[in-house]
């Protein structure tokens, strides 16, 4: 079945380096790759997302590259700050296909330490 | 625009009662998504439902159940609570099959089973 693994489990890094959060998937009919932040007690939020036609998608200080070959994509946060800290799920799905589920990794706790 | 609505936002049972969470979806989108998201775990698939159908499902049993109503508005239904079952659940909603399922999430039920 789909899975998507995710690592590492807990990135502690001081402010202002960068933090990069990797993630790998089973189905290698997955088109969507988005990554969202949950703070503490709040619901999980959308930060970026990348399709399978782009290698590489750029936001300010975010920013995701997909690799459609190896079948793993990566959150790379440069610049931290302390309100980065969160934990970050990335996930994939086939789109808007019938079988579109979207399939979370288990997670990743970011402490930015400033 | 209001966002994801859910309700009730906290709740208690005991092993072996029934629960009814609802949700109702940002206007506009047809598409309602459940997630369960145990203490320190990741968001677990549950259930997809778009235009009033179930369109997916995940690996969890049978009394775990729900449906979407005419107005995309959705419940989830869990009978035969078990300890387990304490978790927040997460609802999301998107524009469906007919577009990208670019979800957004409610604040969730959270569920204690005692």
């Amino acid at each position: 079945g789909e899975n998507v693994e995710q690592h590492p489990s807990t990135l502690s890094v001081q402010e202002g380096d960068s933090a990069v959060i990797k993630c790998t998937y089973s189905d290698s009919a997955s088109n969507y790759f988005p990554w969202y932040k949950q703070e503490l007690g709040k619901r999980p939020q959308l930060i970026i997302d990348i399709r399978s036609n782009v290698g590489e998608k750029k936001d300010q200080r975010i920013a995701v590259t997909l690799n459609k070959t190896a079948k793993h994509f990566s959150l790379h946060i440069t610049e931290t700050q302390p309100e980065d800290s969160a934990v970050y799920f990335c996930a994939a799905s086939r789109g808007s296909s019938n079988t579109g589920k979207l399939i979370f990794g288990q997670g990743t706790t970011l402490q930015v330490k400033p | 625009e209001a966002g994801v609505t859910q309700s009730p936002t906290h709740l208690i049972k005991t092993r072996g009662q029934q629960v009814t969470l609802r949700c109702s979806p940002i206007s506009g989108h047809t598409s309602v998504y459940w997630y369960q998201q145990a203490l320190g775990l990741g968001l677990q698939f549950l259930l997809w439902y778009d235009e009033g159908e179930e369109r997916n499902r995940g690996n969890f049993p049978p009394r775990f159940s729900g449906r979407q109503f005419p107005n995309y508005s959705s419940e989830l239904n869990v009978n035969a609570l078990e300890l387990e079952d304490s978790a927040l659940y997460l609802c999301a909603s998107s524009l469906g099959l007919s577009g990208a399922n670019v979800l957004t999430f409610g604040a969730g039920s959270r569920l204690t089973v005692l």
